[in-house]
């Protein structure tokens, strides 16, 4: 069992479509991150929050809308997708600033943009 | 750039014996290394980690060694059982706040019976 949990587990939306990823954990740790991992591919990181701000964005474009409206959630808010960004979307969460400290990463959701 | 390289996509071991998968990174700022196990339909599982300043870390059947001067770690599993059978990623970081761990391509691990 996973202690970064996503919601949900998997998605379909068409390309004019507007929803939600969600992820939560209960662990303590003040940063979150979203990564993307297309097929036979590493996870490719997207973003991260520290305490609750934003910290890194990679270059992703704006139809990704991150959110972290608490030290325990974390959501990405998707509009107007493509059928290219169709992929397995995953949260992890670490402590900030601890030598030691892995990524803990949730199971995901696999998103398909039809 | 790819700063952290798994230059075999897959291996093929014994039931057993030792499994080696390898790591190579260009960074020489890095100083903090991962591995993570990967099952299909499931997120990464971290397996082990090493500090820069460390050469060797064991938990366990796992244990992974760090050659700085190479840019080189390993990650070694002994006795290699069925259930290990997964992608392993090898991943690096800056430790400055929140990490910007940079994954590995994986290594497809297989371990026949």
């Amino acid at each position: 069992d996973t202690e970064v949990t996503q919601t949900p587990k998997h998605l379909v939306m068409g390309m004019t479509n507007k929803k939600s990823l969600k992820c939560e954990q209960h662990m303590g740790h003040r940063a979150m991150y979203w990564y993307k991992q297309k097929a036979k591919k590493p996870p490719e990181l997207m973003f991260v929050y520290s305490y609750e701000k934003l910290s890194i964005n990679e270059s992703v474009p704006s139809r990704f809308s991150p959110e972290c409206p608490n030290s325990s959630l974390l959501n990405l808010h998707l509009h107007a997708l493509q059928p290219e960004d169709s992929a397995l979307y995953l949260c992890a969460s670490s402590h900030i600033g601890q030598g030691n400290s892995p990524l803990h990463f949730g199971n995901g959701t696999r998103l398909t943009v039809t | 750039d790819q700063q952290v390289k798994q230059n075999s996509p897959s291996l093929s071991v014994q039931e057993g014996r030792i499994s080696i998968l390898n790591c190579d990174y260009t960074n020489s700022m890095f100083d903090y290394f991962l591995w993570y196990k990967k099952y299909p339909a499931e997120g990464p599982t971290f397996l082990i980690s090493i500090s820069s300043i460390k050469d060797k870390n064991e938990d366990g059947r796992f244990t992974v060694f760090l050659n700085k001067s190479a840019k080189h770690l390993s990650l070694h599993i002994v006795p290699s059982q069925p259930g290990d059978s997964a992608v392993y990623f090898c991943a690096a970081s800056l430790i400055q706040g929140a990490q910007k761990l940079v994954f590995g391509q994986g290594t497809r691990l297989t371990i026949n019976p």
